[in-house]
């Protein structure tokens, strides 16, 4: 079993859709991030929720919003897409105490999701 | 958050140790030292941490230098499927609750 799930895997659509991707994960942990990895490779934290609640959001468009439904899904909904939106979108899950971290704790990736934007 | 320095590539043969090194000079006290490494077309996963003892495991081991300005990932015999993008991160003890990815270190390995 995947840990952490993302789909779409690739999604292309065209300027000013809007479009989701999903998360899932089904190791226990109450922390869940979306990260961006742009066309030059460079990894970026978006967000992070610890048991439903938004802890990180890290100065990102109003145009993106997640939605944690429960502590095993993490959804990433995007308004009126841009070009500049095309990137590999990562999924990822800890299990944290809150404020507080264990830093031993590993962070789980998925599998990436590929966003064209044409 | 304290910032990391790698070579942007490095290339071992197989079968052959590989040393990889990070400095983070502005490293703080309640830093750790987290590795991950990202193989092509799929997520980071997780390689090794440690605070300020050297760290072994299944997959590596964490060399860290006295003063903790730098540290080096060890891979004792590198294969083809170690060939990755190799992140030296650091994270806070107490609220480092993300992961601050650099360039890392792009690690080709020959056959």
């Amino acid at each position: 079993d995947t840990a952490v799930s993302q789909t779409p895997k690739y999604l292309v659509t065209q300027m000013g859709n809007d479009k989701s991707i999903k998360c899932e994960q089904n190791l226990g942990h109450d922390t869940m991030y979306w990260y961006k990895q742009d066309s030059k490779k460079f990894l970026k934290i978006m967000f992070s929720y610890n048991n439903k609640e938004l802890i990180i959001n890290e100065t990102v468009p109003n145009r993106f919003s997640p939605k944690s439904p429960d502590k095993a899904h993490l959804n990433l909904h995007i308004n009126s897409l841009e070009l500049g939106d095309s990137a590999v979108y990562f999924c990822a899950s800890s299990q944290e105490r809150g404020w507080v971290v264990s830093t031993g704790n590993t962070i789980y990736f998925g599998e990436g999701s590929w966003l064209t934007v044409v | 958050d304290a910032k990391t320095t790698q070579p942007n590539s490095m290339e071992s043969n197989e079968e052959e140790p590989v040393h990889l090194p990070c400095n983070h000079s502005t490293i703080s006290g309640t830093d750790y030292i987290h590795w991950y490494r990202q193989l092509p077309s799929q997520g980071p996963e997780y390689v090794i941490h440690g605070l300020t003892s050297n760290v072994n495991n299944r997959m590596a081991s964490l060399a860290i230098a006295e003063d903790r300005k730098s540290s080096t990932l060890i891979l004792h015999r590198a294969t083809l499927r170690d060939a990755a993008v190799y992140y030296c991160i650091l994270r806070d003890g107490l609220y480092g609750n993300k992961l601050v990815f650099g360039a890392g270190t792009i690690l080709r390995v020959k056959s």
